[in-house]
């Protein structure tokens, strides 16, 4: 069964600071992986996905890679602002089946 | 303008009591899904749809009923034999069973009185 494990469990950084999320999971026989945003007490927003036949995928000041043979992806955010404050999940596909969340990341940007 | 809409945003429950949270679409996407997240928890699989009149169980289907009578609608009943079921609802769809492009309504808190 495939799990998925997000550490760390959360991350509070200084504004303006690069810095890294990561995501592995125990199968990697997947689809495709998603990174997700939740805000305190809302619904997710999907903000990338990667197949598994990709490397990476950027959007703005965000970048997601993807190693599956290692069972591994990163979500790497530049020059954080406090407006990147959430918690951040990632989510994989197995193709079969409903897609597996691991419990996220919340992240703090102090400004 | 296209979403997903949960209602209500808070429910409350007397024990012994069945509640039902409300999920529509109008985005025509074939497949819906129920999640729960308790607090610091991802999200858990409750129930899932991949087409009208259709629906699987979850991870933790376990004290909640599903229905999927129109394909832009997927209500969860949380029924009394579910013991602990304070958490929050997320309810989410997509345009088909591969979950690309996943869209989430807001929630719904559900707290027990």
């Amino acid at each position: 069964k495939q799990e998925v494990t997000q550490i760390p469990a959360a991350l509070s950084v200084p504004e303006g600071e690069n810095l890294v999320l990561n995501c592995s999971f125990t199968d990697s026989a997947i689809y495709n992986l998603q990174w997700f945003r939740q805000d305190p007490g809302k619904g997710l927003t999907s903000l990338l996905l990667i197949q598994s036949s990709q490397r990476e995928q950027t959007s703005g000041r965000l970048n997601a890679s993807l190693d599956k043979s290692s069972g591994r992806s990163t979500l790497y955010i530049a020059a954080s602002q406090p407006g990147d404050s959430a918690t951040y999940l990632c989510a994989v596909n197995s193709g079969n089946t409903p897609l597996v969340f691991g419990k996220g990341t919340r992240l703090s940007v102090i400004a | 303008d296209g979403g997903i809409t949960q209602s209500p945003k808070y429910l409350f429950r007397k024990e012994g009591q069945n509640v039902t949270l409300s999920c529509e679409q109008n985005l025509n996407h074939d497949a819906m899904y129920w999640y729960r997240q308790d607090p610091g928890q991802g999200l858990r699989l409750i129930y899932y749809s991949q087409i009208v009149n259709d629906f699987q169980k979850g991870d933790i289907a376990e004290g909640y009923s599903v229905s999927r009578e129109k394909k832009e609608s997927f209500p969860l009943t949380v029924t009394s034999a579910q013991k602990n079921p304070t958490a929050f609802y997320l309810c989410a769809s997509s345009m088909d069973r591969d979950q690309e492009n996943l869209f989430f309504g807001s929630g719904t808190q559900l707290s027990v009185l």
